[in-house]
């Protein structure tokens, strides 16, 4: 496609579920990011992948949450035993270049909401 | 510490005014960019600035950066009702990683 699509657009879920959310980069770019928004915040930095690898994953706020590249192209974050406190807009980017240069392309973003 | 600061948090304009936006960095960057965000929509990238000093323009909106390296700001001379949203700065603010930080944004509301 000509964009960066992530699905499910929106997700509802009870406290306690499994949730995965899909992001499928710009063809060709080598970088993809995760990032997290909450209502009136910036977007929070979640993960960094250049490639298959997770560059800097330093933003991810626990071991309940996990993301994957394996082809280098298609991300999935995975988050366990989801909490009130997911709740979110959950934003992936693909970008030409590696960080900390280079324009970010954003998708519409995955809107979760945990009851 | 904080990383980086943005403000103002909210700015309500009158349309026809100007707006200006800044933001802080405790570390020198190697560069930093703008995104805007419209209500319910998705970051979008503005430019992106890479000297010491530099300053570029897109039609009304003027990009500075900083001598220092550490501040720059978003200037938007006689604003229109098409410029709302929330601005965005975005660069490595902390040294050594490799992560894109974004600022806290300023949220831009204008009276036609």
């Amino acid at each position: 496609g000509a964009g960066v699509s992530q699905t499910p657009s929106n997700k509802v879920t009870e406290k306690g579920k499994y949730v995965e959310l899909r992001c499928d980069p710009i063809s060709g770019h080598t970088a993809l990011y995760w990032y997290r928004q909450s209502l009136g915040q910036g977007p929070e930095f979640l993960i960094y992948f250049q490639g298959t690898g997770a560059a800097d994953d330093s933003g991810l706020p626990n071991d309940r949450f996990f993301a994957v590249r394996p082809e280098g192209s298609v991300s999935t974050l995975k988050i366990q035993r989801t909490e009130r406190g997911d709740s979110a807009v959950y934003l992936c980017a693909s970008s030409l270049m590696g960080a900390p240069g280079g324009e970010l392309f954003f998708g519409e973003g995955s809107r979760l909401t945990v009851l | 510490g904080q990383q980086v600061m943005q403000i103002p948090q909210y700015q309500h304009v009158q349309e026809g005014e100007d707006f200006t936006t800044y933001c802080n960095s405790s570390t020198t960057l190697s560069n930093i960019q703008w995104y805007k965000q419209r209500p319910g929509g998705h970051p979008v990238f503005l430019i992106q600035l890479v000297k010491s000093g530099e300053v570029k323009k897109q039609k009304r909106l003027t990009f500075q950066f900083g001598e220092a390296k550490k501040n720059s700001s978003l200037h938007i001379t006689a604003t229109q009702t098409t410029d709302v949203g929330t601005y965005f700065c975005a660069g490595p603010f902390i040294q050594g990683a490799q992560k894109l930080v974004f600022g806290q944004g300023t949220r831009l509301t204008i009276n036609p």
